[in-house]
């Protein structure tokens, strides 16, 4: 079946860069699209169909993909985007069955 | 904007059904444009996608849990539902309904509802 894979982790200081990145096969024909779930809440989109921003999301969070590979980005990292990040695709039936991605916990300090 | 918010019992017997309603605010679901999902999510671990509905009616269920769900809609009440048979303890999770649009030839879930945590114990 497919599957997005992320890191499970990934650490940064306040005010610098992080990346997350998430592997699929089908990404090249599929777009991608990330969740921040802070813990004890439901998922909030943060970025769809590769790098578009949803309103009320702030800047420092965007997108690319390239081939096999998705990334998000936060620049400039703050205490509070500390949560767990999911990576989100479909699969290349024509059901377009929803995958997520394995996660990877965003820790700021 | 959409609001959705799942309900139904917080715990269920093994082998048992389990069966959680999303009600929709701040839309129609009849208006068409738009799918309506479930995902669920083990204690600790990450989100499962678990199928969709339209508001014709037409489904599509993951095919991991397909043999034991069903998806249905009630548009007069502008609400979905799910169903989930013969539940062990491995289908203990947090139970999300959301709404699921298209763009660019993809789909996703846009919004989400705040979850809901069903325990399967005897």
């Amino acid at each position: 079946s497919y599957e997005l894979t992320q890191p499970p982790s990934v650490s940064v200081s306040p005010g610098q860069t992080a990346r997350i990145t998430c592997s699929g096969d089908a990404l090249p024909k599929k777009y991608a699209y990330w969740y921040q779930q802070k813990s004890g809440q439901a998922p909030v989109l943060v970025i769809y169909e590769d790098s578009k921003r949803p309103s009320g999301i702030p800047e420092r969070f965007s997108g690319s993909s390239s081939g096999t590979m998705a990334t998000l980005t936060i620049s400039g990292a703050q205490v509070e985007d500390e949560a767990d990040y999911y990576c989100y695709s479909t699969d290349s039936s024509g059901n377009h069955r929803g995958v997520f991605g394995t996660g990877t916990k965003v820790t700021v300090l | 904007q959409v609001q959705l918010q799942e309900s139904g019992p917080g715990l269920v017997k093994p082998s048992q059904t389990l069966s959680l309603t999303c009600t929709v605010s701040g839309g129609s679901i009849s208006s068409g444009g738009y799918y309506w999902s479930w995902i669920r999510q083990h204690p600790g671990k990450g989100l499962e996608w678990i199928g969709y509905i339209y508001y014709s009616g037409s489904t599509y269920y993951n095919p991991s849990l397909k043999s034991r769900v069903t998806i249905s809609v009630d548009t007069s009440k502008n609400q979905f539902s799910l169903k989930l048979s013969s539940v062990t303890a491995a289908d203990t999770a947090v139970y999300y309904c959301a709404r699921r649009a298209r763009g660019g030839g993809s789909y996703y879930e846009d919004y989400w509802g705040q979850g809901t945590l069903v325990t399967v114990s005897s």
